[in-house]
């Protein structure tokens, strides 16, 4: 098993451009997640889909777009490119009772 | 609420025991977790906590939650120099959401 997986591993984008991150899962998990990480401030939940053919918005979800595309893939899209968007973006799936479990994670530069 | 609170940084000798403080607030949570952050890696998953339960072990790692305080412990018996990482702490706020604490950056020292 691969687990969660994510590409690319690295991006840096220019403001105003577009860009989606992938994120593919093998364990069966209904559930997949989109946080980003910044210093100091743990994670934070952009969206999250309970399961296939459901979003819901996180904590920190303007900016941003999400599209479950089947159980196994759930992409996270930047429309409009801002330099607050320069974070490490994680995805994660869970079958709910044991936790979540993390792709390597993508890191983004919005010059 | 959720608010998970950790302290910042941690440093320990090689061989000797960590323990790393976490407080929560929401007293409804089912689960707590620990996670470990390794340098440009994920969060693993290391071990988790059932809120009835007061202790659990897992070889090297003993987890203790007291329930009346919302605080949460990981221990770290004879601290090696992979164990130096970012270690989480999280709670389950719903079946969906966990909330993370800020991350204490643990440092094994020779």
């Amino acid at each position: 098993n691969a687990g969660v997986t994510q590409t690319p591993k690295f991006q840096v984008l220019k403001t105003g451009q577009s860009m989606t991150l992938q994120c593919a899962q093998d364990m069966n998990h209904n559930s997949m997640y989109w946080y980003r990480q910044d210093p100091g401030m743990g994670l934070r939940l952009i969206y999250y889909s309970a399961s296939e053919g459901t979003t819901d918005k996180g904590e920190v979800p303007n900016g941003y777009n999400v599209s479950r595309l089947n159980k196994r893939e759930f992409s996270l899209r930047l429309e409009s490119a801002a330099p607050s968007q320069t974070s490490v973006y994680f995805c994660a799936s869970s079958d709910l009772t044991l936790g979540q479990y993390f792709g390597p994670g993508t890191r983004l530069t919005v010059t | 609420g959720e608010d998970v609170e950790q302290s910042l940084f941690l440093s320990v000798r090689e061989g000797d025991s960590s323990v790393i403080n976490c407080t929560y607030t929401d007293s409804s949570s089912t689960y707590l977790y620990w996670y470990k952050q390794e340098p440009g890696a994920g969060l693993q998953l290391l071990t988790y906590i059932f809120s009835n339960m007061d202790m659990k072990q897992d070889q090297r790692l003993t987890v203790l939650l007291n329930k009346k305080d919302k605080h949460l412990s990981l221990r770290i018996a004879d601290t090696q120099t992979g164990d130096s990482a970012i270690y989480f702490c999280a709670e389950s706020v719903n079946d969906y959401k966990l909330s993370f604490g800020a991350g204490t950056t643990v440092t094994v020292r020779a």
